[in-house]
């Protein structure tokens, strides 16, 4: 299985600033997600980070709020922009490698943001 | 679109002990997969079992066997003899054949008692 990392692992940040997330994978991968997790609940995808383009934003999500970026096939990364109070959550960033539907999905360990 | 429900909010269970984490699904895709996922106070989702529709067999990995029932909808996962490491909130989730989108029930939380 990918083993991947997030930096950073968590961080508490002012309201109105802005936080870039890092995902590093140890291999090449075929797609690439991001998920939020508020606090006591379960996941939702934010968007599909799409290597060299624009990503594929989820009802809910747009870009000026999370912009994404995916120069290659191991990397990727979230800006979570002007944040607020509500922002406070894990942020997973996810892999699936290979092109088989029936794949298995790999999670990195997330970043626990709070904005104060 | 496709819906994942687990209806068991928190559990506890005894160590060494089996316990059974109910999911059921509805989804109009023909294909798809199911995953079962545990994730410690920590907060990193760790995968434990993967099923697909069309298997034959249930999965088993382990200590993790899914009771998978295709025609009830449910893929309900059992882990066998109980570890106090085990204590976590544990999520079904869902991708059909169309797409590469993860669906999540809510969440079980299991707690082991020594």
């Amino acid at each position: 299985s990918a083993v991947i990392s997030q930096k950073p692992s968590r961080d508490i940040c002012q309201r109105g600033t802005s936080l870039t997330i890092q995902c590093q994978v140890d291999s090449q991968v075929t797609m690439m997600f991001w998920y939020r997790q508020q606090p006591g609940q379960s996941l939702t995808l934010i968007a599909t980070a799409n290597q060299g383009s624009e990503a594929t934003y989820e009802s809910g999500f747009v870009i000026d709020k999370f912009p994404i970026s995916r120069p290659n096939l191991t990397f990727s990364t979230l800006t979570v922009s002007n944040m607020s109070p509500e922002d406070s959550s894990i942020y997973l960033c996810s892999v699936i490698q290979g092109a088989n539907r029936d794949n298995e999905q790999f999670f990195g360990p997330g970043t626990r943001l709070t904005v104060l | 679109a496709q819906k994942i429900t687990q209806t068991q909010p928190g559990m506890f269970v005894q160590e060494k002990e089996a316990v059974t984490l109910d999911c059921t699904y509805d989804t109009s895709d023909p294909s798809y997969g199911l995953f079962w996922y545990k994730q410690p106070s920590s907060g990193e989702m760790i995968f434990l079992i993967y099923q697909g529709s069309y298997d034959q067999q249930n999965a088993t990995e382990g200590r993790y066997s899914l009771n998978f029932q295709k025609a009830r909808k449910s893929a309900n996962l059992v882990i066998s003899a109980s570890q106090l490491g085990d204590s976590a909130m544990y999520f079904c989730a869902m991708r059909g054949v169309n797409d590469y989108k993860l669906s999540f029930g809510a969440g079980t939380t299991v707690t082991v008692r020594a």
